[in-house]
């Protein structure tokens, strides 16, 4: 049981250039959602996805796209990558919305845009 | 807008102390909160939740909630050396899924 998966761990990506972020859980959990972490700024909710077949907009949803492909795995879509897009993107599941609902958190993805 | 705050920190204790972690939020229809500990270069792993009003105690962690002033706070009790990380308080508002909204943290010391 290996809970959240993140691939890659590091990314170096050069201005405009794209690439896809995996997030796989094995935990049977309905929702999926992609954060990123930036110094002094905590966990920003980008996309979101409550159930299979769903997803929507989280905080900072502007150049990225996602991808619920089933209900194992969400990948996160940079389409043409930008310097402010460098951060740590965390991937998380929770089983169900519910109010004791909680998210465990994928290792992390490092991405530097030069 | 829906804002959660924690203190900016860093908050430095020494070993065997108590440390205190407070967090305020801004949304009346917050329903659930949650402490998260973050260690450098690692991902978020939950110490505990609470929704009810009043404390909730699990080992040497203790949340205790107060939706009338609209803060929770995290009490760590024998603070050890292992405790040093980044603490992230967040809230699920009632209707929002399992979203939650996360403050931006306060990162403990305990000093041996």
């Amino acid at each position: 049981n290996a809970g959240v998966t993140q691939t890659p761990k590091f990314q170096v990506l050069k201005t405009g250039q794209s690439m896809t972020l995996q997030c796989t859980q094995d935990m049977n959990h309905n929702s999926m959602y992609w954060y990123r972490q930036d110094p002094g700024m905590g966990l920003r909710l980008i996309y979101y996805s409550a159930s299979e077949g769903t997803t929507d907009k989280g905080e900072v949803p502007n150049g990225y796209n996602v991808s619920r492909l089933n209900k194992r795995e969400f990948s996160l879509r940079l389409e043409s990558a930008a310097p402010s897009q460098t951060s740590v993107y965390f991937c998380a599941s929770s089983e169900a919305p519910r109010r004791t609902d909680t998210q465990y958190f994928g290792p992390g993805t490092r991405l530097t845009v030069l | 807008q829906k804002e959660v705050e924690q203190n900016s920190g860093p908050l430095s204790v020494p070993e065997g102390a108590i440390a205190s972690l407070n967090c305020t939020y801004s949304d009346r229809g917050s329903q659930s909160f949650f402490w998260y500990r973050q260690y450098s270069g690692k991902s978020p792993e939950l110490i505990m939740f609470i929704y009810s009003n009043g404390d909730k105690e699990d080992g040497r962690f203790t949340a205790q909630l107060n939706k009338a002033s609209q803060y929770v706070s995290l009490l760590i009790r024998d603070s050890q050396p292992s405790d040093s990380a980044t603490y992230l308080c967040a809230v699920k508002i009632t209707g929002a899924n399992s979203k939650l909204t996360f403050g931006k943290g306060i990162t403990l010391s305990v000093r041996p």
